[in-house]
């Protein structure tokens, strides 16, 4: 079955405790990003990767990291989580065709973190 | 800046009834558009795709227009069902470098419908 996972589905952590999300899709997708959804602001970028080894900065990247070593996964990294990175996370990929991408985005179920 | 809005935050529509959720975007340089559906307590969900040299794309009960002139977009469903009840993201893929592509994300619009 082609899908997108992410673990942990649910994270209560402390400020300043380092994480990782992991993200992992069975599609041979090219372009992999991360989102963060709050209430009233919708989906916003954090990260994107237009193919292994090219990472670069959505539009709220402070505070988080990511890496493409390998094609099928891009975890998502919290050196130092603060409260207001409480949040719900989504991973997605989708194909490129050639570089033009993304298209049709395929979502993980999404990643609950708490950080108190 | 450039973005992507809606019009209603939400919409009630009667069981069987057409629905249409409204799209504005700012870009005039994208040309390619997404729509999404966010049940409650999942991922957004592929719906439906246009690319900009196209006015109109259908798919199974669903239909997505767009207006270039006014920049607008929209996403009637037709019979809607309770089933339909989530909220709708409408998403546009633009260039955010050499190369380098990234969809923007409307706030959404919630749709409920009525039995």
């Amino acid at each position: 079955e082609a899908q997108v996972t992410q673990n942990p589905r649910y994270l209560i952590t402390v400020t300043g405790k380092k994480l990782t999300v992991t993200c992992s899709q069975n599609m041979n997708h090219e372009y992999m990003s991360w989102y963060r959804q709050d209430p009233g602001l919708g989906l916003r970028q954090i990260y994107y990767s237009m193919n292994v080894e090219v990472t670069d900065k959505g539009d709220v990247p402070e505070g988080y990291k990511v890496s493409r070593k390998e094609k099928r996964n891009f975890p998502l990294i919290l050196e130092s989580p603060s409260p207001n990175q409480t949040s719900l996370y989504f991973c997605a990929s989708s194909f490129s065709a050639g570089g033009g991408g993304p298209y049709e985005q395929y979502f993980g179920p999404g990643t609950r973190l708490t950080v108190t | 800046g450039e973005s992507v809005g809606l019009h209603l935050p939400t919409l009630s529509v009667q069981e069987g009834d057409n629905s249409i959720i409204n799209c504005a975007y700012s870009n005039s340089a994208s040309d390619y558009f997404i729509w999404y559906k966010q049940e409650s307590g999942k991922g957004p969900q592929f719906i439906i795709d246009i690319r900009s040299n196209m006015d109109k794309r259908q798919g199974q009960r669903v239909t997505v227009l767009l207006n270039k002139t006014v920049k607008h977009l929209s996403l009637q469903i037709a019979a809607t069902q309770p089933g339909d009840s989530a909220v709708y993201f409408c998403a546009e893929k633009r260039r955010s470098g050499a190369g380098s592509y990234q969809l923007t994300f409307g706030k959404g619009t919630k749709l409920s419908v009525i039995p």
